[in-house]
């Protein structure tokens, strides 16, 4: 089964600023298996990059992927208000989905 | 636009069965192959673990270290699918949501979920 590990835990950046997530497999991925996911409190998940780089419908061009292998990457080119939650990268592969642990970006 | 809504008690003893059910609107989970319809949970504070899904041919996939106590169906007429959890524990306390989960276009994505909801388990 095939782990993600998603650092940092905790990114602390003050509006305007660039994050950068990354999240790292136990082993290499397809890349078109490789999704991020933005979940603020009190709500379900929301997709906002499939296929390591590709943009869900509605999601700002501020938010980026990229990656291949075993490291991928989110990146938020200059962060907003409502984007300072928890983020997740998931994959799927023999039919098992995982998701990472989760990237907090806080105010700093 | 779709929309999914989870239902059930929203506490349960130790070693009793959570039985939660997912009602889809605004689309058929027998309409398409592009879908699998899944339950993924959240303990509070803690992160995404995926459960389960189910086919609209009635094939199941589960979480390995889940499988001996979990069984998703479909009821069809009725647009729904649920979920059963056995012999649960307080390690079971979370958030439930479901989902559906895509593999159209050769992606796979989770674009549709529930609002969730919170199921304890306690003595």
């Amino acid at each position: 089964e095939i782990v993600l590990t998603q650092s940092p835990g905790t990114l602390s950046l003050s509006p305007g600023e660039r994050a950068t997530l990354s999240c790292r497999a136990s082993q290499s991925v397809s890349d078109s298996y490789l999704a991020w996911y933005q979940q603020k409190p009190g709500q379900a998940p929301r997709l906002l990059i499939y296929g390591s780089y590709r943009r869900a419908t509605g999601i700002p061009d501020r938010f980026s992927g990229s990656g291949s292998g075993t490291d991928f990457t989110l990146t938020v080119s200059r962060l907003e208000p409502e984007d300072f939650t928890l983020y997740y990268c998931q994959h799927y592969g023999s039919a098992l989905w995982t998701f990472g642990q989760g990237t907090k970006v806080e105010i700093k | 636009q779709l929309q999914l809504q989870e239902s059930g008690p929203g506490l349960l003893k130790p070693s009793e069965t959570l039985s939660l059910t997912c009602t889809v609107s605004g689309g058929s989970i027998t309409g398409s192959d592009n879908f699998y319809w899944g339950w993924i949970r959240q303990p509070p504070g803690k992160g995404l673990e995926w459960i389960g899904n189910i086919y609209y041919s009635g094939s199941t996939y589960y979480k390995p270290s889940l499988k001996s106590r979990v069984t998703i169906s479909l009821d069809t007429p009725k647009n729904q699918f649920s979920l059963k959890l056995s012999s649960v524990t307080a390690a079971d306390t979370a958030v439930y949501y479901c989902a559906r989960l895509s593999h159209s276009g050769g992606w796979r994505l989770i674009d549709y979920w529930g609002q969730g909801t919170l199921v304890t388990v306690s003595s």
